[in-house]
């Protein structure tokens, strides 16, 4: 099935540093999401995009929907011990007639080191 | 509101043995979805549900079954568990009407080996 390419596909940090990860699609989206999850738990909404361009942040989150829409970062600014755990992309072409089903990247797994 | 609930937890099957994973929401999403997601993978959609009533396949829909009797549940159904099923099963719920995307609420998770 379809897959989203995300990278990197792991990252080991310094507590403080910034951190960027990216999906690319082969297909174009009208909606790109960001996903974290922690160990032992589902994931979790951080941030999500519906135009191109669109330049979002949420605290020290900052994610931005490409302007060609087949792609999407994630920044996270001074990072903290809290911020580990597998982040992911999503994204979808959603219209009136389809089903709302998201395309998922296979995560990046992000540990900090205090 | 408990959001989406899932149980159980953990399980080990056999080979060959059949289980229900449960799963329940309580915020009335019209929107329910299974996933599966393998060590070191993201999610795949294995089955998904518009409504009470109506179900339809994802992208790994075989060896699983479903049903969506009500708005609150939406089980799925293992009948012969094979190892290939081995993965941690997750639960999500949404709210969605017209054309712009609603977020999916995830359960905890149940994590399932089959032996």
């Amino acid at each position: 099935g379809q897959q989203l390419n995300q990278s990197p596909q792991s990252m080991f940090i310094q507590e403080g540093e910034d951190v960027s990860m990216n999906c690319t699609s082969s297909s174009i989206f009208n909606t790109w999401l960001w996903y974290k999850q922690d160990p032992g738990e589902g994931p979790v909404l951080l941030i999500a995009l519906y135009k191109a361009g669109e330049l979002t942040s949420n605290g020290r989150l900052t994610a931005q929907f490409g302007i060609t829409r087949k792609d999407s970062f994630l920044n996270i600014s001074a990072s903290i011990p809290s911020d580990v755990g597998i982040y992911f992309c999503a994204g979808a072409y959603y219209n009136a007639g389809n089903n709302r089903k998201l395309i998922w990247g296979l995560g990046t797994s992000l540990a900090v080191n205090p | 509101n408990a959001g989406v609930t899932q149980t159980p937890k953990f399980r080990i099957l056999k080979i060959g043995q059949s289980m229900t994973l449960q799963c329940t929401q309580d915020m009335n999403h019209n929107y329910m979805y299974w996933y599966r997601q393998d060590p070191g993978m993201g999610l795949k959609l294995i089955y998904y549900s518009v409504g009470a009533g109506i179900t339809d396949k994802g992208e790994v829909p075989n060896g699983y079954n479903v049903s969506r009797s009500t708005t609150e549940d939406f089980p799925l159904r293992l009948e012969l568990a094979a190892p290939s099923q081995t993965s941690v099963y997750f639960c999500a719920s949404s709210y969605s009407r017209g054309s712009s995307y609603n977020e999916q609420f995830f359960g905890p998770g149940t994590r399932l080996t089959v032996l």
